[in-house]
Parts: structure tokens; C-alpha cells; sequence
């Protein structure tokens, strides 16, 4: 079966610093996701991406969140000045294309702020 | 996006067949209906979808009526390895639609 991977699966990082989440989407795929899930909570949208922009943004995607596709295999979700609460576990996820194809998730990587 | 109704947790016996319902009542046109499975600390994995009727694959069922406001995910014969959060979303995910998820089902399978 296809993989989504991501990297780190572990990242602790201190308030106020800069982090960067990195993930391989599935070759091939148009739609690029990230989501996130605070321990013990569901699994919520931040953000999807098509064609090398921003096609949809939750609230939770603020002014300190961004994604880029550095290049044709990579897709990261960076977050400016880490906070308390950013602590959780982040999936990327991917679809093939525009149809109702199955959405893939990563394993996650969990991001703790101290 | 439809709201969708789904227990909280349910409790099984290996072996036995496990059904979640979900309630769905404000399913639009064009919505289709898709399960996903998340064990702890790992990213969820999809199950199923469908439209209408009945939908299998080697993993699981999904039982859809007539007026599609409720949908059933069969899995038969579960095994420990199944204890998970079962999670119903419903939209139509043409496009880039995105997944909403809610609280979902958690199933725990006991020896």
C-alpha cells in the first residue's frame, strides 16, 4: 500500500521557536493535507493544498502557520513561534486527484513545546 | 458538511461480529459516506466508502439504506487487533474536499 511519510515522528521544541514539519506525500498526488490532534481530542483540518497554493485554511491555520512544496516530493507545514498549545500530533495527508479518491495519512509527528 | 451522530464506545469479544451505526440525517445529494480506523498515536486509515446500498472489502462492510440518514460498518469477526477509534464522515469529497472528523466510535475488543 501507498505511504505518506513523515518527518520528525518526535520534535521537542522550546516556546517561541521555529518549527518544521516535513512530509513525503504519495508520488502522483494533486491534494496535499495537513491535520492535527491534540492528545485526547479528534482529529481536526488545518490546511489543504493544490497546485502549489493554499486551496483551503481552517481557523486554526493563523498567520503562524505556513505550508510550502519546496520542491516535487516535499510538503511542510512550518510553524513561526511555537506555543503551548501547538503541542499535538500533525498528519499530512495526500489524494491521488479531483476525484473521490481515498486520503491518505501519514503516521504523524508529534510536536511537544516546553 | 452533514453532522454526523455516532456512539462514543462500544465493547466486543473477539470473534464476535461488530456493528457502528452512524446517523447522518442532513446527508446532502452528493455526499458519500467513508469510515476511517485510528489506533493510538498513529494517523487514521481509511476503511470503507460508499454511496448507497451495500458497499464490501476484505476488511469491512458498510450498510447504507434507502434515505442514506444512517450508515452501518460491519466488521466481522473482529480480534484484539481491531480495539481503535472508528470514525464516520460524511461529504462530498470531490476536489480537495477535506475530511471532517468527529469524536468517533471507540471499540475495544476483549479476549
Amino acid at each position: 500500500e501507498p505511504e505518506v511519510t513523515q518527518t520528525p515522528s518526535h520534535q521537542v521544541t522550546q516556546m517561541g521557536q521555529e518549527v518544521i514539519l516535513r512530509c513525503v506525500p504519495i508520488s502522483n498526488h494533486l491534494y496535499f493535507y495537513w491535520y492535527r490532534q491534540i492528545l485526547g481530542q479528534k482529529v481536526e483540518f488545518l490546511v489543504s493544498f493544490y497546485n502549489n497554493e493554499i486551496s483551503e485554511k481552517s481557523e486554526i491555520f493563523d498567520d503562524q502557520f505556513s505550508v510550502e512544496r519546496p520542491d516535487g516530493s516535499n510538503f511542510t507545514l512550518k510553524i513561526r513561534s511555537t506555543k503551548l498549545e501547538d503541542s499535538a500530533m500533525y498528519f499530512c495527508a495526500s489524494k491521488r486527484d479531483h476525484g473521490r479518491n481515498t486520503i491518505y495519512f501519514g503516521e504523524g509527528s508529534w510536536l511537544t513545546v516546553v | 458538511l452533514a453532522k454526523t451522530t455516532q456512539p462514543i464506545s462500544m465493547d466486543s469479544y473477539e470473534g464476535q461480529e461488530v456493528n457502528i451505526t452512524c446517523s447522518h440525517n442532513n446527508i446532502a445529494t452528493n455526499d458519500y459516506i467513508t469510515w476511517y480506523q485510528q489506533f493510538p498515536s498513529q494517523g487514521p486509515r481509511f476503511i470503507i466508502q460508499g454511496y448507497k446500498t451495500k458497499v464490501t472489502n476484505e476488511v469491512a462492510s458498510l450498510f447504507i439504506p434507502a434515505d442514506r440518514k444512517s450508515s452501518t460498518l460491519s466488521l466481522p469477526r473482529v480480534s484484539l487487533s481491531d480495539t481503535a477509534v472508528y470514525y464516520c464522515l460524511v461529504g462530498d469529497y470531490n476536489q480537495g474536499g477535506k475530511l471532517i472528523f468527529g469524536q468517533g466510535t471507540e471499540l475495544s475488543v476483549k479476549p
